[in-house]
This record gives structure tokens, sequence and C-alpha cells, in this order.
């Protein structure tokens, strides 16, 4: 089943503004994971986030947590057109075992 | 350093035959997941092995079988394939159970 639900389902940008993804979660969990997929390839990781932890940055990436609300959100500032892809979130619970669970994505368009 | 790797990258069946898929983990990494992805959907968890020992199941047929071997590579086998079981399957490995987990490109399976 899917745990994460990703809001929008597709969000349709101009080069240079900013995008925001959310993400909520049903179960506790120790960690969540942000990915990106262009063209039903591979996933890439983009950042990781721990239950404890309630801001993360990488380069334009700036992910949100909050655990009181089963909540994330993920923030791509200065977007451009190779940002183009379809963006997931995904959790991990305390289980124990490292199985993810995602949502159904973002589709994410940024025109030139 | 490689990343994880996939064969092969695509596979065309028939229903009732029988898949064998294979993924080799970031060297280091221990634990290896296997995933489906529909198109339009997120990926959805089908078996975790953690030094070689089955860690985890998802919600899938008997039809679907996996194994880790020594040198930490693994394989996914599916019998009696049905045109439903059409799908990108990725492979993804990590360090530890709740660290970043790392995706292969997958293997697209088309069942005719």
């Amino acid at each position: 089943s899917q745990q994460g639900e990703e809001d929008p389902q597709a969000l349709s940008i101009q080069e240079g503004e900013n995008a925001t993804m959310n993400c909520s979660y049903k179960t506790s969990i120790n960690n969540l994971q942000w990915y990106r997929q262009n063209s039903g390839r591979g996933l890439v990781h983009l950042i990781l986030i721990r239950s404890n932890e309630r801001e993360k940055h990488s380069g334009r990436l700036r992910v949100t947590l909050d655990t009181s609300k089963k909540s994330s959100s993920l923030l791509i500032t200065a977007s451009r057109a190779a940002d183009t892809a379809s963006y997931f979130c995904a959790t991990v619970p305390n289980s124990g075992y490292s199985t993810l669970t995602f949502g159904k994505g973002t589709m994410l368009l940024v025109s030139p | 350093d490689a990343g994880v790797t996939q064969s092969p990258t695509h596979l065309i069946k028939t229903r009732g035959q029988h898949v064998t898929l294979r993924c080799s983990p970031i060297s280091g990494h221990k634990s290896v997941s296997w995933y489906q992805q529909v198109l339009g959907q997120g990926p959805q968890f089908i078996f975790q092995y953690y030094e070689k020992e089955e860690r985890g199941r998802g919600n899938f047929p008997d039809r679907f079988s996996a194994r880790q071997f020594p040198n930490y590579s693994s394989e996914l086998n599916v019998n009696a394939l049905l045109l439903g079981d059409s799908a990108l399957y990725l492979c993804a490995s990590s360090l530890d159970w709740n660290t970043e987990a790392f995706f292969g490109q997958g293997t697209r399976l088309t069942v005719v």
C-alpha cells in the first residue's frame, strides 16, 4: 500500500521560479527520503531527513519534516528545465527493515 | 565507484514464462531491495535482503521469489508471468536499514 501522498499531482512552472511539493504519510517513521525520476528510469536519491530533524538543505533543495503533522515538503529554488521530472517521497519505518513506502509522486514541468 | 547495476535493461516475455532479473549493489552495501513500478504509480516494495537473509516481503504472490548471493548480488524470479506483471523492476541497495537507498536504472519487463 502507498503510505506517502504527494501534493500536487502535477506542477507546471517557469524557469527561475520555485517549486514546492508536499508529502503526507500515515505511520511513525525513522526517516523520509526524496527521489527524482526522469521518464520512467531509475530513481535518483535527493535527500534523506531523519525523524529528529526538522529541515535539511542540499544545493537548491530544501526539505522540511513535521512529524506531528506527518508531513514533509521539498522546495526546489530557481528551477531549471533540467528539473523536469517526477518527484517521490518515501518513508522508512522504525521496524529495523529498510522497506521504502512510496507515494504516487508529483510530476514537475519546468518550461524555459 | 559503480552504482547499482541491473540486467537486463529491457525484456519481453510471453504469458506463463519465467523471468530472472539481476542486481549488483554498490560495493560495501549489504542490503538489497526489489520494487515494482507500474505506469503512473510509485514503486511498490517486493523484497528486502540483508546479509543474505530475507528481511521483508511485500504483498506479492508466491510466484515472486528472490535470493541474495555471498557477494551480495541478488536475483528476482517471477514464475508463470501474467500480463499484469509488466512493469519497471527496480533494485535498491543501502549500507544499512536506515540509510540512503540508491536505485539502479531498472529492468523494463513487458509480458505479451
